[in-house]
């Protein structure tokens, strides 16, 4: 069965306090996978889409990682503002399947 | 417009009543897609518009869901004699791309539907 993990389900940080995130997968048929970002009472806001194991990309303190059965956020230096939901999915035919995501609280 | 527009933000339904929820998406994507977020859990997907043409519908949970997209823009998802089960979050995302890999979908900010 298609799945998607990630963990922890929440992570708190003090405001400088580089951590990662987790989402393993088992999917057959993967086109992709991506990372979103979700604030209470909004939708996920697309960070990241990685293709291929071995692949990285970075957005500001922010850097996905891809393996072929992983991929990992490392957050650097995290600040308040970063305080949100991280989703993780993967592509599969014509949708996106997704975790349950990460709740991160980053305290100054 | 400039991003995924969905109305209304809130509904409270009472058991058995219908609603329908209503997606404007980004002017000229092709595509457009339907999710159901239940409170702590991610998106799931409902079902997929390409312009008109719905093209996979596998996620609707019953036959009490339907969606539609007459002329290619606009998107309405309708849910008929709700239950308590369907209260969610009900998210619908466009993308510019017509074929079925991901390019980038933009969200809505979603509609809360509970059911009372």
């Amino acid at each position: 069965e298609d799945q998607v993990t990630q963990s922890p389900e929440a992570l708190r940080l003090q405001e400088g306090e580089s951590s990662s995130l987790n989402c393993s997968y088992t999917v057959s048929g993967l086109r992709g996978l991506f990372w979103y970002r979700q604030d209470p009472g909004k939708g996920p806001e697309f960070l990241f889409t990685l293709y291929s194991a071995g692949e990285e990309k970075e957005k500001e303190r922010l850097k996905a990682t891809l393996t072929k059965k992983e991929s990992f956020l490392h957050i650097t230096a995290p600040k308040p503002e970063d305080s949100a939901t991280y989703l993780c999915a993967v592509l599969k035919t014509d949708k996106l399947i997704f975790g349950t995501g990460t709740r991160l609280q980053v305290f100054p | 417009g400039a991003g995924v527009s969905q109305s209304p933000r809130y509904k409270v339904a009472k058991r058995g009543q219908d609603v329908a929820l209503r997606c404007d998406p980004i002017s000229g994507h092709v595509s457009l897609f339907w999710y159901q977020q239940a409170l702590g859990q991610g998106p799931e997907f409902l079902t997929y518009f390409q312009n008109e043409a719905q093209l996979d519908k596998s996620g609707l949970p019953s036959d009490r869901f339907f969606a539609e997209r007459p002329e290619g823009s606009v998107s309405t998802l309708k849910i008929q004699r709700t239950q308590q089960e369907d209260s969610a979050v009900y998210l619908c995302a466009s993308s510019p791309r017509p074929d079925r890999v991901y390019y980038g979908y933009t969200f809505g900010s979603g509609t809360r539907l509970t059911v009372v």
